[in-house]
């Protein structure tokens, strides 16, 4: 997990406020993702890069902003955080190369809307 | 709708024995399947991979089948230790949109000594 950080690894914040989580890795890797994890829930994917100027959207993207300022660096903002955004957010990297690329995670970000 | 689906409930197993975990998945035409093994508070972790011409694939203790006509993967990890005890996550790669991972909500797998 040293590969790829992310921070802060806790935040809590109110209704309203814009959230900027960040994430960093040393891996080298072109690909980079972010998810959220619910309790019960699948890994929801919300935004991913392929390289610094490719940047799709997830399949939960509404309310949610990215920037890829480098290879190595992928932020997550949240323009105007909600309650229903309290969650577990990971970042995740991986090579640029066929199918079934693994996946290196971050250690998450737990996030708490009030 | 297009699910995949792993055992919400925790599986308690005897240290030494084989701990058997599955995966099934609906209206999917999946390219590969991986299992990641996720601990308290950490991201998860890869395993193992397998394609969809595979039946089986291999790793020390671990052992993965896949069969498309089910539609079900199943995870062993025989010889179970405590340490072995984790959540276990199965993902699905989609060959119809640049094989993004679908993943499944996890079973949390408890070894007792």
């Amino acid at each position: 997990d040293a590969d790829v950080t992310q921070t802060p690894r806790n935040r809590i914040t109110k209704t309203g406020k814009r959230i900027m989580l960040e994430c960093s890795q040393t891996k080298g890797h072109d690909r980079m993702y972010w998810y959220r994890q619910d309790p019960g829930l699948g890994l929801q994917l919300i935004y991913y890069s392929f390289d610094v100027k490719d940047i799709n959207k997830g399949e939960i993207s509404d309310g949610y902003s990215v920037s890829r300022q480098a290879q190595a660096k992928f932020s997550l903002s949240l323009e105007s955080a909600i309650p229903n955004q309290t969650a577990l957010y990971f970042c995740a990297t991986s090579e640029a190369r066929g199918q079934g690329a693994t996946q290196y995670f971050g250690p998450g970000t737990r996030l708490t809307v009030l | 709708s297009q699910k995949i689906e792993q055992n919400s409930e925790a599986l308690n197993i005897q240290e030494g024995k084989t701990a058997t975990l599955t995966c099934n998945y609906t209206n999917y035409s999946p390219a590969y399947l991986q299992w990641y093994r996720q601990d308290p508070g950490r991201g998860p972790v890869f395993l193992l991979l397998i394609r969809e011409n595979e039946k089986e694939k291999r790793k020390e203790r671990l052992k993965v089948t896949f069969d498309t006509t089910l539609k079900q993967s199943l995870f062993h990890i025989t010889a179970s230790q405590p340490a072995d005890s984790a959540t276990y996550l199965c993902a699905l790669g989609r060959r119809d949109s640049n094989y993004q991972l679908i993943w499944g909500a996890g079973t949390k797998l408890i070894i007792k000594p």
